[in-house]
């Protein structure tokens, strides 16, 4: 079945930086991959997604990058801002059920 | 429109007692989602539910849990003769297309 890897589990970057979170993903056959954010007490929310028909797609100051070839995507958070800190979860799909990261807690210094 | 709503968003239960959480998806979604998370965890597939088709029950971790879904909207989840390694906090999604899925606010379940 399939597996996803996160790393890494904890991100420190300055106020202004950027962040950038990996994910690993074991079945090629995966086509959809959701990037989700959880602030501190809250529920998990959607903050983008990327289908395998594509590399990249962005949001403001979100990217989300895909190589299928190497079975990996990316979450590119730029010019970071204190309300960034939160927990991104990053998953992958071929069907109904996604597979979750374990999770990268990002803290943004001031 | 409203979104996922849970109910109760806290429970404090003794060990050994039943409980039971519900969750009321977003109208005219036909996928929904149980997850468990721990504190400080990630997010721990229940069990999934689509339109009329047998769940998969497949991420229940044994068989004191059990899930329903009536009529393809509200759902239960019950949890017999509770443990204390049963805390934390139990997330309900819902999606439409098997897409974004929306998440409740979850119950935060203690075992004392």
């Amino acid at each position: 079945g399939e597996n996803v890897e996160q790393h890494p589990s904890t991100l420190s970057v300055q106020e202004g930086d950027s962040a950038v979170i990996k994910c690993t993903y074991s079945d090629s056959a995966s086509n959809y991959f959701p990037w989700y954010k959880q602030e501190l007490g809250k529920r998990p929310q959607l903050i983008i997604d990327i289908r395998s028909n594509v590399g990249e797609k962005k949001d403001q100051r979100i990217a989300v990058t895909l190589n299928k070839t190497a079975k990996h995507f990316s979450l590119h958070i730029t010019e970071t801002q204190p309300e960034d800190s939160a927990v991104y979860f990053c998953a992958a799909s071929r069907d109904y059920q996604l597979i979750w990261g374990a999770g990268t807690k990002l803290i943004i210094k001031p | 429109g409203a979104g996922v709503s849970q109910s109760p968003s806290n429970k404090v239960t003794e060990k050994g007692k039943d409980v039971e959480l519900r969750c009321d998806p977003i109208s005219g979604h036909t996928a929904l989602y149980w997850y468990r998370q721990s504190l400080g965890q990630g997010l721990e597939f229940l069990i999934y539910f689509q339109g009329n088709s047998a769940p998969d029950k497949s991420g229940l971790p044994s068989d004191r849990f059990s899930a329903e879904r009536t009529g393809g909207s509200v759902s239960t989840l019950t949890i017999q003769r509770t443990q204390q390694e049963d805390s934390a906090v139990y997330l309900c999604a819902s999606s439409h297309n098997a897409d974004e899925q929306y998440f409740g606010p979850g119950t935060r379940l203690t075992v004392t």
